[in-house]
């Protein structure tokens, strides 16, 4: 049973760049979230995707973009990249949306480490 | 929107000690609260959650209690081991017209010492 994969592990970008990130839910898991997750914080929902829409969306600017593909991984797209965007980002999948006990439980990647400089 | 705040944020026990950590959040709305455990480098894994329609959960050495009208939730964890030694985040689960969001606190870093 194939958990939730990230990719890349590790990247380093310039101040002004753009980045994308991708995510592939567990297997039998339709909906992807994803956070931000500063050093010695707790990770902040960025948003979440649902049969390839944004459903839900936390305080990030528009610069922070996503997608959904059919096959239910994602992509998380951050656009002319700060300093302070440096951080580890998660994805986190689930089943479905609220109302069911298993659409509660999310699972998490590894993963990515930006780097911004 | 949701503010989960969680204390302490470090804590330190002698391995087979318990360690209890607390969490306050503000929307009355919200009716789930897991808590996820992070290694050094490694993903959050959640360890336990609980239902607003429960006012105590347990797993072995780890429980969690919860109380609505205070809006707060604890974990307890019993006989401590060294493996247990990690940061632990609570979070607060708002559910409703057909999403959900997850607030984290800021998580406690606990050490279990020998």
């Amino acid at each position: 049973d194939a958990g939730v994969t990230q990719s890349p592990t590790h990247l380093i970008k310039t101040r002004g760049q753009q980045v994308t990130l991708r995510c592939s839910p567990k297997s039998g898991h339709d909906t992807v979230s994803w956070y931000q997750q500063a050093l010695g914080q707790g990770p902040q929902f960025i948003f979440q995707y649902y049969e390839e829409e944004e459903r839900q969306r936390g305080n990030f600017p528009d610069r922070f973009s996503g997608h959904q593909f059919p096959n239910y991984s994602s992509e998380l797209n951050v656009n002319a990249l700060l300093l302070g965007d440096s951080a580890l980002y998660l994805c986190a999948s689930s089943l479905g949306l609220a109302g069911f006990r298993s659409a509660y439980e999310q699972y998490f990647g590894p993963g990515t480490r930006l780097t911004v400089t | 929107g949701e503010n989960v705040e969680q204390h302490p944020s470090t804590l330190s026990v002698q391995e087979g000690d318990s360690a209890v950590i607390k969490c306050t959040y503000s929307d009355s709305a919200s009716n789930y609260f897991p808590w996820y455990k992070q290694e050094l480098g490694k993903r959050p894994q959640l360890i336990i959650d609980i239902r607003s329609n429960v006012g105590e959960k347990k797993d072995q050495r780890i429980a969690v209690t919860l109380n609505k009208t205070a809006k707060h939730f604890s974990l307890h964890i019993t006989e401590t081991q060294p493996e247990d030694s990690a940061v632990y985040f609570c979070a607060a689960y708002i559910s409703g017209a057909g999403s959900y969001q997850l607030t984290f606190g800021k998580g406690t870093k606990l050490s279990v010492i020998p």
